[in-house]
C-alpha cells in the first residue's frame, strides 16, 4: 500500500505567523499535491509538482508557497498566516493513476 | 477551468439499499474520472475510475460515464453501514495530472 505521511497533524498559530507543513511519500511517485478541504468546497488544489525542483500553480495559490526538495518531500509554506487559511490540509502523491492521500493536517490561525 | 458539481449533498438509506451518486462536469475533453471515499478523520481513498463512455463494474460498485451529457454516476449495490462516508468525484483537467474535486456527497447507511 502506498504511503504518504504528513506533519504536524495539528497546528495552531497566530495571524501573521509562519507555518510549514511537511509531506513525505515513499511510493516513488512523480506527482505530489497540496489541497485544502473546507466545508462546502470539497478539496481545492493549492500547488502541485511533478518532480524535485518543479512547482505548478493550483487553483487557490494565493498566500501559499511550496517547495519540492526531493522526490519524496513536498512542503507547503504560509509566510504570513491569516484566519482565512484555517483549514484541513491534505497532501497526496500519484504515479499514473489514482492519488494516495496522507492523513491531513488541521491548521488553525487565530 | 473545469467545474465539478455533485448531488445530492447528503443521503440517508437503509442497509441493503442501492445508492446512486451523481457528478456533473464542464469539459467534455477531460480525461479520467475518479471516485474517492473519505471516512471521518481520514484522507480520501480511491475507489474506482472510468475514462471511456459506458460503464465499469468492480464488486458492489458500478460507474457510468456519459461525456455527451457531461455526467458520471456511482452506484453502490447492497449498501452496508461501513459504506457511510463522504464520496468525492474527481475529474482530470485535460491530461495535465491536475484534478478538480466536487464538494462531495455525505452518505449514511442505517442498519
Amino acid at each position: 500500500e502506498a504511503a504518504v505521511t504528513q506533519s504536524p497533524r495539528n497546528k495552531v498559530t497566530v495571524t501573521g505567523g509562519n507555518v510549514t507543513l511537511s509531506c513525505r511519500q515513499t511510493n516513488s511517485h512523480n506527482y505530489m499535491y497540496w489541497y485544502r478541504q473546507d466545508t462546502g468546497h470539497g478539496l481545492r488544489l493549492i500547488h502541485y509538482s511533478y518532480g524535485a525542483g518543479n512547482l505548478q500553480i493550483g487553483d487557490v495559490p494565493d498566500g501559499y508557497k511550496a517547495t519540492r526538495t526531493t522526490q519524496e518531500d513536498f512542503f507547503l509554506l504560509l509566510e504570513l498566516a491569516s484566519p482565512s487559511q484555517t483549514s484541513l490540509y491534505f497532501c497526496a502523491s500519484s504515479g499514473q493513476y489514482e492519488q494516495y492521500f496522507g492523513p491531513g493536517t488541521r491548521l488553525t490561525v487565530l | 477551468q473545469e467545474k465539478v458539481q455533485q448531488s445530492p449533498e447528503s443521503l440517508i438509506v437503509p442497509e441493503g439499499a442501492m445508492v446512486s451518486l451523481n457528478c456533473s462536469f464542464s469539459d467534455s475533453a477531460s480525461q479520467s474520472i475518479w471516485w474517492y471515499q473519505q471516512h471521518p478523520g481520514k484522507g480520501p481513498k480511491a475507489l474506482i475510475s472510468i475514462f471511456s463512455n459506458g460503464n465499469k463494474k468492480e464488486g458492489r460498485l458500478t460507474v457510468y460515464l456519459n461525456r455527451a451529457s457531461l455526467h458520471v454516476s456511482l452506484h453502490i449495490k447492497d449498501s452496508q453501514p461501513s459504506d457511510s462516508a463522504v464520496y468525492l468525484c474527481a475529474v482530470e483537467d485535460t491530461g495535465n495530472y491536475k484534478y478538480v474535486f466536487g464538494a462531495g456527497t455525505r452518505l449514511k447507511v442505517i442498519a
